[in-house]
């Protein structure tokens, strides 16, 4: 099987402006959930899709938003980037429930100037 | 409330010796344990995962982990050491209450000639 892919791996982008990041799950793979690390936060997770409803949220200000379609694709959206939100953005699939085990993809390196 | 803790943020060893990566959870309910590595600019590889139904668990790449509840614990071991290990790794526990994995701060492993 074809693991988890995410496009683009690299972004420049220029605060104020907005980022759309995009996330392939691996197939049959119903649940995708993403993640920020920094060196500074470590692996802090940002929000997880189901069967294209947002299931679980963690702390993260309303800038960053997300979806899921009927294919179970997911995109990341983050509007009004701040240089505070440089940092790997990393997307992992599973299949929504026991035993739980997630498989990331390679992230994308969003660095804001 | 729920956590996760890895002691010791850099580990060295020399290449054929023990690995030992020391990781404590905090949980009220049974958890589901896992061990990751990542690589420089790669995501997240799952080593192994522990669910409840054995406590010693064997996982790729010769490691492996034991789970012992008395001491919240989950030790990611290897009997010996090999350049190609060295790498950040990761503990966490999924959260079923938050539908998260929740991670610890990481290790690096460094792998000395």
């Amino acid at each position: 099987k074809a693991g988890v892919t995410q496009t683009p791996r690299y972004l420049i982008k220029t605060r104020g402006q907005q980022v759309t990041l995009s996330c392939s799950p691996i197939s049959g793979h119903r649940s995708v959930s993403w993640y920020q690390q920094t060196p500074g936060q470590g692996l802090q997770f940002l929000f997880e899709y189901f069967s294209e409803t947002q299931r679980n949220k963690g702390n993260f200000p309303g800038r960053f938003s997300g979806r899921q379609f009927s294919n179970s694709r997911s995109e990341m959206n983050v509007s009004t980037l701040e240089l505070g939100d440089s940092a790997l953005y990393l997307c992992a699939s599973s299949l929504g429930g026991e035993p739980y085990e997630q498989y990331f993809g390679p992230g994308t390196r969003l660095t804001v100037t | 409330a729920q956590s996760v803790t890895q002691l010791g943020s850099h580990v060295s060893v020399s290449e054929g010796a023990l690995v030992l990566l020391r990781c404590n959870y905090s949980s009220s309910v049974p958890p589901y344990l896992f061990w990751y590595v990542q690589y420089p600019n790669q995501g997240l590889q799952l080593l192994l995962k522990y669910t409840s139904a054995a406590t010693l668990v064997k996982g790729i790449n010769g490691f492996e982990a034991e789970f012992k509840k008395s001491e919240t614990s989950f030790h990611l071991t290897k009997p010996s050491a090999h350049m190609s290990d060295a790498a950040e790794y990761f503990c966490a526990f999924y959260s079923g209450n938050t539908g998260k994995l929740i991670f610890g701060q990481g290790t690096t492993l460094q792998v000395k000639p």
